[in-house]
């Protein structure tokens, strides 16, 4: 199993595009990136999730290198909302046990 | 509307007894899960199912059982042998690995 790394955290303000980049050295071939985001007392909920290159959806772009050992979440114009901890995962399709690591917590600041 | 629930949202338990939490979903998802939560850490996984009446242990299986004898359903039970079951417990569904669908959580501490 792919294991990642994540800054423990970070600050940002209001407006701000935020990146958040994700470390994963061993990722295999068959390996998909997903991130997810949890409030306080919540369960997370999925954002986004890519193989390679680029994704972007409605409200997260995810990049990922040619070499995809590792990814960026990608946050346009953050908001006071956004403060919450942010979670990335690697994991082949169809695999069901996956390691997720303490994420990365965001702070936005007005 | 379609979504996971889970019962209840805060559990006391004394020293030595058992004590089931509940987790239902509706959105026709073969494979459930359940995580443990602790203050400032990740999820680790303790038991999931990818179908009916089949389940698997996961990182931290030891004093926590489940059943699957339902789709909609994967309750599991914190035995008195769980040493330190205070936590925060997270169930979850999905369709293969995509998309995992999370419940809103159940608070459990041990008086």
């Amino acid at each position: 199993l792919a294991k990642t790394t994540q800054p423990i955290s970070m600050d940002s303000y209001e407006g701000q595009e935020v990146n958040i980049t994700c470390s994963h050295n061993n990722i295999a071939t068959n390996d998909y990136i997903t991130w997810y985001q949890q409030f306080p007392s919540q369960g997370p909920r999925f954002i986004i999730q890519g193989y390679k290159t680029k994704v972007t959806n409605e409200v997260a772009s995810l990049f990922i290198p040619a070499d995809r050992k590792s990814s960026t979440l990608s946050l346009p114009r953050v908001s006071l909302s956004d403060t919450a901890v942010y979670y990335c995962l690697v994991g082949e399709r169809g695999n069901y046990q996956l390691i997720w690591g303490a994420g990365t917590k965001l702070i936005i600041k007005p | 509307d379609g979504g996971i629930t889970q019962s209840p949202k805060y559990l006391f338990r004394k020293e030595g007894q058992n004590v089931t939490l509940s987790c239902e979903q509706n959105l026709n998802h073969d494979a459930m899960y359940w995580y443990r939560q602790d203050p400032g850490q990740g999820l680790r996984l303790i038991y999931y199912s990818q179908i009916v009446n089949d389940f698997q242990k996961g990182d931290i299986a030891e004093g926590y059982s489940v059943s699957r004898e339902k789709k909609e359903s994967f309750p599991l039970t914190v035995t008195s042998a769980q040493k330190n079951p205070t936590a925060f417990y997270l169930c979850a569904s999905s369709i293969g690995f995509n998309e995992q669908f999370f419940g809103p959580g159940t608070r459990l501490t041990v008086l």
